[in-house]
Formats: structure tokens, C-alpha cells, sequence
């Protein structure tokens, strides 16, 4: 596609519920970010999708929080039992590793609109 | 953690020049400095990037230093949509080998 979809755009749901986040990435882009933002706050990384490679998981925050990545495309996410702490905007990203645009050199990390998760 | 550090806040006068701070005194050669900006909870957008030299776009000029370990992203003429937090982060040509670690960011607020 054009750019980076995400869905649902925003999502209400009630505390001890299970979500699902979905991130369609930029056609052929090879990684895949996704990110956490609280309200106010910076963006906060999660995990990391490369290729084939095993995805960095290092920045999910607990073990409800999962996500898969099939076929090298589409990203969900998954955030079980959800607690009133998991509300925030939930960020998705992706770049072509290895490119560089040949006008202006740059790699650029391409976002979504983000998902706005609220845990009542 | 972020391999960047910027103000947390900056204020400047709508039409004057902004000049945003960015401390990255870490960077490894091969490292390239990029400049993002995020209105509102919107995903973050690209303003410009640059490994050595002074880079200039329709957008911003990015002047980096000598030794590369710090950056000023400046806005010529800043206007009231530029308010928004702006982030600094460094990345390998090509693009990023791990998780990309963004901080918190300087939040510019263009006053009128």
C-alpha cells in the first residue's frame, strides 16, 4: 500500500479483556517497529520485526504482550488481559532495510496513524 | 535507552528561527542523524537527515558538529503549525539494525 495502515483506530475495551492491534505495512518493507506512546510521553519500543531473523522482543513490557508477524507483512499485536496501564496509542512503523532514496539519501522509518487503545 | 538527548521543552516566537538541540556525543561513524516531528498523537514524519555535512530541505536545515556529537535542527521562520515534539535519533545507512530508540523529544511550542 501507499503508506503504513494500522487498525483498529481506536479501541475501547474493558480491564482483563484480550485486544488485537493490526499493522499493514508499506509493500516490500522488510522491518517492522512497533511502538507504545502514554499520554504525554515519548515512544517507547516494543519489538522489532527483521526479515526472517527472530523479532527482537526486548521492549514488550510483560508477558501478556505478544506479537507475529506472517508471511512478512502483516504485524498484530496482542495485549492479553488487558490492565488500565496498557492505555496508550499503539505506533507501527516500517523501512526498507538497505535502501536509500537516490534524491536525498534517506532511509526513512515510515509510521501509522497508530491505534488509541483505552482500558476501562 | 535512547542513544539521544534533547530539552524536554522549548518556546520560540511564531517568524523567528528555532533551534532545536540535540546531544548524541555516542554516535559510531557509519551513523547517520535524523530529525523527525509528531503533531499531536499522530505518527511521527521525517524533516531530514544528514551524516556529516549541513543538510538543508524545503523544510529545515540540520547543522551537525565537527565531531558529530551534537545537532541543531533549525526551523528558518517558524510558524504556528510547527508545534509539535520533535525527535532526534541516530540510525545506520540503510537503516536500522535494532530497535529504533526514540526519546522523549523536545516539545516546541510556536508562540504568537
Amino acid at each position: 500500500g501507499a503508506g503504513v495502515s494500522q487498525s483498529p483506530s481506536n479501541k475501547v475495551t474493558e480491564k482483563g479483556k484480550d485486544v488485537e492491534l493490526r499493522c499493514d505495512p508499506i509493500s516490500g518493507h522488510t522491518a517492522l517497529y512497533w511502538y507504545r506512546q502514554s499520554l504525554g510521553q515519548g515512544l517507547e519500543f516494543l519489538i522489532y520485526f527483521q526479515g526472517n531473523s527472530a523479532p527482537d522482543k526486548s521492549g514488550l513490557p510483560s508477558d501478556r504482550f505478544s506479537a507475529e508477524r506472517t508471511g512478512g507483512s502483516v504485524s498484530t499485536l496482542t495485549i492479553q488481559r488487558t490492565q488500565q496501564e496498557d492505555s496508550a496509542v499503539y505506533l507501527c512503523a516500517s523501512i526498507q532495510l538497505g535502501w536509500e532514496d537516490p534524491r536525498t539519501g534517506a532511509n526513512v522509518l515510515t509510521f501509522g496513524a497508530g491505534s488509541r487503545l483505552t482500558v476501562l | 535507552d535512547a542513544k539521544t538527548t534533547q530539552p524536554p521543552s522549548m518556546d520560540c516566537a511564531e517568524g523567528r528561527a528555532a533551534n532545536l538541540p540535540c546531544n548524541h556525543s555516542t554516535i559510531s561513524g557509519n551513523e547517520y542523524v535524523y530529525w523527525y516531528r509528531q503533531i499531536h498523537s499522530q505518527g511521527p514524519q521525517y524533516i531530514i537527515h544528514g551524516l556529516k555535512n549541513n543538510e538543508t530541505n524545503e523544510m529545515a536545515s540540520l547543522i551537525i558538529t565537527e565531531d558529530r556529537k551534537s545537532s541543531t535542527l533549525i526551523l528558518p521562520h517558524a510558524t504556528l503549525r510547527d508545534t509539535a515534539v520533535y525527535y532526534c535519533i541516530v540510525m545506520y545507512s540503510g537503516g536500522g539494525a535494532d530497535g529504533l530508540t526514540f526519546g522523549k523529544g523536545t516539545h516546541l511550542i510556536i508562540q504568537p
